[in-house]
C-alpha cells in the first residue's frame, strides 16, 4: 500500500517547454486534488476530481491542464512552462473532507 | 472568501518545554479543521482532525481544539522534542468547497 505517488520528484524546465506532472493514489478514494506550496503562502488548489470523469478549477488554475486518467491516475500538464510555475507539486487523494498527501515534485522553470 | 492565518511564522524552543501553535480563520461555516506536519523537502502528514461538532482531538502529545465561533484552532505540544521541529500546518474544509491552508509555522526544538 504505497499511499499516493508522484513522479517525477524533481525537474527543471526552460521557459516555454512542457511537461506532465504523474500521481497515482492506491487507496480507492473519489476525489483526487493538485496543489502547488510557495514560499509564505501555503498550499494553494490548482485542480481538483470528485470523481472519475470530472475536473474542477481551484483557485489558482491558469495555465495548468489535468486528466483523470481513470480512478487511480490524476496528472497535471504545463503546456508551456514559465517562471512564475516555480513551485512545489503535490497530489492529494481523499474522500468525505479528508486528504492525503503525495512527497510532492519540485519543479524549476528558467 | 476564506482566508487562514497561522502566527507564529516561526517559533524556536528548548527541549521539554511545552507549545502551543495558533490557527485562525474567517468564515466559521466549515466541515472540519485539520493539522498536517511537513518536513523539509517532504510531504503533508495529517496530524489531528477536528469536525465541525468536535471541540478537541487527541494524539499522543499532541492537542488540537476548536472554537468555530471565533474562528480559532490551536495545536497544543506536551514535553517538545528536537524531533518535533517541522512546518506544522492548518487547513481547513469549507462547506462544499475546497480545503484552505494557512502559510504555516515552522517550529524548531533545540536539544
Amino acid at each position: 500500500n504505497a499511499g499516493v505517488t508522484q513522479t517525477p520528484k524533481f525537474q527543471v524546465l526552460k521557459t516555454g517547454q512542457s511537461m506532465t506532472l504523474q500521481c497515482a493514489q492506491d487507496m480507492n478514494h473519489n476525489s483526487m486534488y493538485w496543489y502547488r506550496q510557495d514560499p509564505g503562502m501555503g498550499l494553494r488548489l490548482i485542480y481538483y476530481s470528485a470523481s472519475e470523469g470530472t475536473t474542477d478549477k481551484g483557485e489558482v488554475p491558469n495555465g495548468y491542464n489535468v486528466s483523470r486518467l481513470n480512478k487511480r491516475e490524476f496528472s497535471l500538464r504545463l503546456e508551456s512552462a514559465a517562471p512564475s510555475q516555480t513551485s512545489v507539486y503535490f497530489c492529494a487523494s481523499g474522500q468525505v473532507y479528508e486528504q492525503y498527501f503525495g512527497p510532492g515534485t519540485r519543479l524549476t522553470v528558467t | 472568501k476564506q482566508e487562514v492565518t497561522q502566527i507564529p511564522a516561526a517559533l524556536s524552543v528548548p527541549e521539554g518545554e511545552n507549545l502551543v501553535l495558533n490557527c485562525s480563520f474567517t468564515d466559521s461555516a466549515i466541515y472540519n479543521l485539520q493539522w498536517f506536519r511537513q518536513d523539509p523537502g517532504k510531504g503533508l502528514t495529517s496530524l489531528l482532525l477536528i469536525q465541525s461538532s468536535q471541540r478537541e482531538q487527541t494524539s499522543g502529545r499532541l492537542n488540537a481544539s476548536l472554537d468555530k465561533s471565533s474562528g480559532r484552532s490551536t495545536l497544543y505540544i506536551a514535553a517538545s522534542q528536537p524531533g518535533d521541529s517541522a512546518t506544522y500546518l492548518c487547513a481547513v474544509n469549507p462547506l462544499g468547497r475546497d480545503m484552505r491552508f494557512g502559510a504555516g509555522t515552522r517550529l524548531t526544538v533545540k536539544p
